[in-house]
């Protein structure tokens, strides 16, 4: 069974763009989640999605975003990128509360 | 609300040696716990779980942790350290039920170096 797929690894992005990551999660998961980790803040948690809907939201800007497709596929955006954005974006998709990681999205904003 | 907290933020050991990395929680709801080891530039790998039942949990790669209702504590151990075991561990709580189950609290985390 393949496992949580994250697209991209790694990208560079500028202050003030935007960018989008996507998840792919587990077949037959239908809960996603989203944290960002930094050396300086650690793991936090972003926000969950479970059948296309915000189950879940973490103490994030509304610069951050995210949504569910009915495929259970999972995207998040950040808009207006500053430098403390920068991160490794992890999703998850969890079946009766057990939690499976991709390998994460690393985003530098320069 | 949930927390944890990870005592000791590097744990070095010797090879062969007993590894014991220490994690205390809080939680309003009996919780579910979890420890995850991360390798560099990968994500969270899920090394074992507690949820309801036996407090004495055996995870993959030699490691286990004990529940510990009293202490409020889910310290994991390792009787004998390899050197494949150098990561970092992360601790965290859940309440495994309804419109939270997918949100961990993690603690910081312990890396853990292991000298041959």
């Amino acid at each position: 069974k393949a496992g949580v797929t994250q697209t991209p690894r790694y990208l560079i992005k500028t202050r003030g763009q935007q960018v989008t990551l996507s998840c792919s999660p587990i077949s037959g998961h239908r809960s996603v989640s989203w944290y960002q980790q930094t050396p300086g803040q650690g793991l936090q948690f972003l926000f969950e999605y479970f059948s296309e809907t915000q189950r879940n939201k973490g103490n994030f800007p509304g610069r951050f975003s995210g949504r569910q497709f009915s495929n259970s596929r999972s995207e998040m955006n950040v808009s207006t990128l500053e430098l403390g954005d920068s991160a490794l974006y992890l999703c998850a998709s969890s079946l009766e509360g057990e939690l499976f990681f991709g390998e994460g999205s690393r985003l530098t904003v320069l | 609300a949930q927390s944890v907290t990870q005592l000791g933020s590097h744990v070095s050991v010797s090879e062969g040696a007993l590894v014991l990395l220490r994690c205390n929680y809080s939680s309003s709801v009996p919780p579910y716990l979890f420890w995850y080891v991360q390798y560099p530039n990968q994500g969270l790998q899920l090394l074992l779980k507690y949820t309801t039942g036996a407090t004495l949990v055996k995870g993959i790669n030699g490691f286990e942790a004990e529940f510990k209702k009293s202490e409020t504590s889910f310290h994991l151990t390792k009787p004998s350290a390899h050197m494949s075991d150098a990561a970092e561990y992360f601790c965290a709580v859940s309440s495994g039920r309804g419109s939270t189950l997918g949100r961990l609290y993690f603690g910081r985390g312990t890396q853990l170096t292991v000298w041959p």
